[in-house]
């Protein structure tokens, strides 16, 4: 069965700290995404990697970073973590050009 | 900019009626759509893959159409129960490699009424 896994599932951190949110997937896949999602604005892409070591902004990256070091790990950095960055934030997985699978979400509050 | 949009507001039917969902796009040539269903606290889970060569795919009650002219997907959901109650998402993705992007709609709110 395939899997994506986030390293939390609820997260509180205080404003200006550096925040780092793990994703971990089992299936061997090329491409990996961060998504924040937020009511009423749907998921939206903050950065992607289609290999080790490669990848490309997404609509929103401002105040975040990514590394991809290995292919089943896709971490995303929150340089100097903001109240507006409080959301949540999902993790995909996919082959080339097909489905994509989702971690359980990490709910971050920054206060 | 790329957009995409769904139906804004949730759609309310009543069991054993279709369900017909829109998600239009402009400022993209994807090579492929999907749809996902999101229920609340969790992850989207994969429903369908339409390529930008198919017109319509199904799958069990399940149905996609995508037209590239008028540039939309309609997805429709047949003999609709209430387990079907959940948020549906369509995404757009291009080709491979460094353009391999995958963006989302906002999604539409289902509740199928007993």
């Amino acid at each position: 069965d395939v899997k994506v896994t986030q390293s939390s599932r609820y997260l509180v951190k205080r404003t200006g700290e550096k925040v780092f949110l793990e994703c971990v997937q089992d299936m061997d896949h090329e491409n990996m995404f961060w998504y924040r999602q937020d009511p009423g604005l749907g998921l939206r892409l903050i950065y992607f990697s289609y290999d080790v070591k490669m990848k490309e902004k997404g609509d929103i990256p401002e105040g975040y970073s990514v590394s991809r070091e290995k292919k089943e790990r896709f971490s995303l950095i929150l340089e100097s973590a903001s109240t507006n960055q409080t959301s949540m934030y999902l993790c995909a997985s996919s082959p080339s050009q097909a489905e994509a699978f989702f971690g359980q979400g990490t709910r971050l509050t920054v206060v | 900019s790329q957009k995409i949009e769904q139906n804004s507001e949730a759609l309310n039917i009543q069991e054993g009626k279709t369900a017909t969902l829109t998600c239009n796009y402009t400022n993209y040539s994807p090579a492929y759509l999907q749809w996902y269903r999101q229920d609340p606290g969790r992850g989207p889970v994969f429903l369908l893959l339409i390529r930008e060569n198919e017109k319509e795919k199904r799958k069990e009650r399940l149905k996609v159409t995508f037209d590239t002219t008028l540039k939309q997907s309609l997805f429709h959901i047949t003999a609709s129960q209430p387990a079907d109650s959940a948020t549906y998402l369509c995404a757009l993705g291009s080709g491979g490699g460094a353009t391999n992007k995958l963006i989302f709609g906002t999604g539409t709110l289902l509740a199928v009424q007993p």
